[in-house]
Order: structure tokens, then sequence, then C-alpha cells
């Protein structure tokens, strides 16, 4: 399989519970990114990893928990979650950090809280 | 700071019109610019991308000119097909930084 590959596509949580998201890329890439995409937002950057290591956390609340135990997989976890937290959570990645390289998105983790 | 600017959509337009997508953007010095395009149920691809004044990218029919002068990145198609039906981003990205800064995103609706 190629490209990034962001499991599961779907995903009903209450706010109570955690979940965890899942992010492959087969790219070689060495940075990796989760994205919140909510309607009628710009895509929102929440961190970014390279070389395993994270490099940007924007001013996310810690109830989102990334882990990148490799540079092929990125994770993020979710415990207690708020309603306003529903939104499709993209994982990306690209060759470098901090160069213009493209970056590869995954399809997305489609969230609702409940 | 850096910031990207699209025109509201939808853009409703009929199989085989001309497509004009607007993007202008602030940003100090020369950055690179991109055009992503997100189809129903998928995560965002790159469609073309510019990372000098004057370059022109395209791909797939889609051309988009880097205008300094004008700091802008319109896109345009000269003839739409239903399959373009998708949602259109603009994006820059500046050296130093890590990642792109994404306009909101542009709905292009095609109908036969």
């Amino acid at each position: 399989e190629t490209g990034v590959t962001q499991t599961p596509r779907h995903l009903v949580m209450g706010m109570t519970n955690k979940k965890s998201l899942k992010c492959e890329q087969h790219l070689g890439h060495n940075a990796m990114y989760w994205y919140k995409q909510s309607a009628k937002k710009p895509l929102e950057l929440m961190f970014v990893y390279s070389l395993e290591e994270r490099v940007e956390n924007n001013s996310v609340p810690s109830r989102f928990s990334p882990e990148c135990p490799n540079s092929s997989h990125l994770f993020l976890h979710l415990h207690t979650l708020q309603p306003e937290d529903s939104a499709l959570y993209l994982c990306a990645s690209s060759r470098t950090y901090r160069g213009a390289d493209t970056q590869y998105f995954g399809p997305g983790t489609r969230l609702t809280v409940l | 700071g850096n910031s990207v600017t699209q025109m509201e959509g939808p853009v409703t337009l009929s199989e085989e019109a001309f497509l004009t997508i607007n993007c202008t953007y602030t940003a100090t010095g020369y950055p690179s610019l991109f055009w992503y395009v997100q189809y129903p149920g998928e995560g965002l691809q790159l469609l073309l991308k510019a990372t000098k004044a004057d370059d022109k990218g395209s791909n797939k029919g889609f051309e988009a000119t880097y205008r300094k002068e004008t700091t802008s990145f319109h896109l345009e198609k000269g003839s739409v097909q239903v399959s373009d039906s998708a949602v259109y981003f603009c994006a820059l990205h500046k050296s130093g930084y890590s990642t792109l800064t994404f306009g909101k995103g542009t709905m292009l609706l095609v109908s036969p």
C-alpha cells in the first residue's frame, strides 16, 4: 500500500471515552503532521513531528495527545473530548520539516463526539 | 503574519464552463504557493505549485500564475468537468516556517 493511510475512517465517541487515531505513511518521509478540519474554518495545524521528535504543538488542549513511535507511524490519543472537537482529523507527511516539500495527506478520520 | 484569502464558495458552474478561483496572500519575501484539492470523502492532494514570481503551475488542465505584484495565485481551468467538483485550497509556505498556511477553501460544484 502506498501513500498515507488513516484508521479508523469514522469514529463516534462519548465525552468520557478514550480512543486513538492512527496514521501510517509509506513514503519514507521524515516529517508527519496532524491537522484539524472543521466546517467553514481553515485547516488548523495541531502537531508536527520530525524524525520522531515533536517540533510543534500549536496550543492544542491536553485532551489530545500525539505519539510518534517511529518515522512511519503517528497516533493521536483522545480522552475526555468535547462536542466541539468533532471534526475531520487529517494526517500528512512530507520529506522534510521546514522545507517547501509537498505534503501528502491521508483521507482523514471523521470524528463525532457525543 | 502569513495569511491566505480565497473567494467564498460555493462556485457553481455548468460542465465546460471557464473556472477562476481567486487567491491572494499576505507574506513577506517570496513564499512558495500551492493549490490543493479535496475530493469528497478524501484528504487533500497537491494540484499544482509555484515557487517563484511569474512561475506558472499546471496540472490536469488547471493553471495558476504566481503574481508578486498583486500577491495573487488565481486558479483557472478552461473547461471544467463534473469530476472537478471538490474543495480547492490555496496555501503558501514561507521559508523557515515548518508548514503551510491554508485558505479556508472554495467548494466547486459542476453540473452536467
